[in-house]
């Protein structure tokens, strides 16, 4: 199984370009979540989703968009990025949410300038 | 609220020396505990996790981690630190009722020769 794939894993955008981070898993959870990981701050919650169609806001969601539409994939989207967003996003997976272990990413290191 | 607390940001022990990394839950109901490992510009590992029974539990890499309900603590230790294990050490919870992931802040580990 490859568990958490991630993609990609550096990206250097400029101010006010927009991508798409993405995540796939194949172990069929229903709750997928993202972070960004700053030093000193440990990993906030951007956006998760407990299942395909349905997603929330977590810590941190101003200037990223998610959508789930099927259970396998959660793409994170930076709209318009800014230097503010240069961090180490991480996406995460869980059978049942909260309370079972947790499956990461390799992470992807992004850089606004 | 529920939360997870790790008190110490930075902890530096010589190699060879013992090593406990502190945790504390803030929880109503039976707490979903967990300790990961992230070294270097790698993802997050998991250590051990705590669901329930024994209150002492072992993980990999020759950690162990005890949980303490009178505390609201899951401190992870290991006998003898090596070079090795100097990384970022996070202890997550979780909520049934969001599915939500609680990460504590991280605690930083140097290991001295």
């Amino acid at each position: 199984n490859a568990g958490v794939t991630q993609t990609p894993k550096f990206q250097v955008l400029k101010t006010g370009q927009s991508m798409t981070l993405q995540c796939a898993q194949d172990m069929n959870h229903e709750y997928m979540s993202w972070y960004r990981q700053d030093p000193g701050m440990g990993l906030r919650l951007i956006h998760y989703s407990v299942g395909a169609g349905i997603t929330d806001q977590g810590e941190v969601p101003n200037g990223y968009n998610v959508s789930r539409s099927t259970t396998e994939d959660f793409p994170l989207r930076l709209l318009s990025a800014a230097p503010s967003q240069t961090s180490v996003y991480f996406c995460a997976s869980t059978r049942i949410g909260g309370v079972t272990e947790a499956f990461f990413g390799q992470g992807t290191r992004l850089t606004v300038v | 609220a529920q939360s997870v607390t790790q008190p110490d940001i930075h902890i530096t022990v010589s190699e060879g020396a013992s090593l406990e990394l502190r945790c504390n839950y803030s929880y109503g109901a039976t707490p979903y505990l967990f300790w990961y490992v992230q070294s270097p510009g790698q993802g997050l590992q998991l250590l051990l996790k705590y669901f329930s029974g024994d209150t002492l539990v072992q993980g990999i890499k020759g950690f162990e981690a005890e949980f303490k309900r009178s505390q609201s603590s899951f401190n992870l230790r290991k006998p003898s630190v090596h070079w090795s294990d100097a990384a970022e050490y996070f202890c997550r919870g979780g909520s049934s009722n969001t599915g939500k992931l609680i990460f504590g802040q991280g605690t930083t580990l140097q290991v001295k020769p």
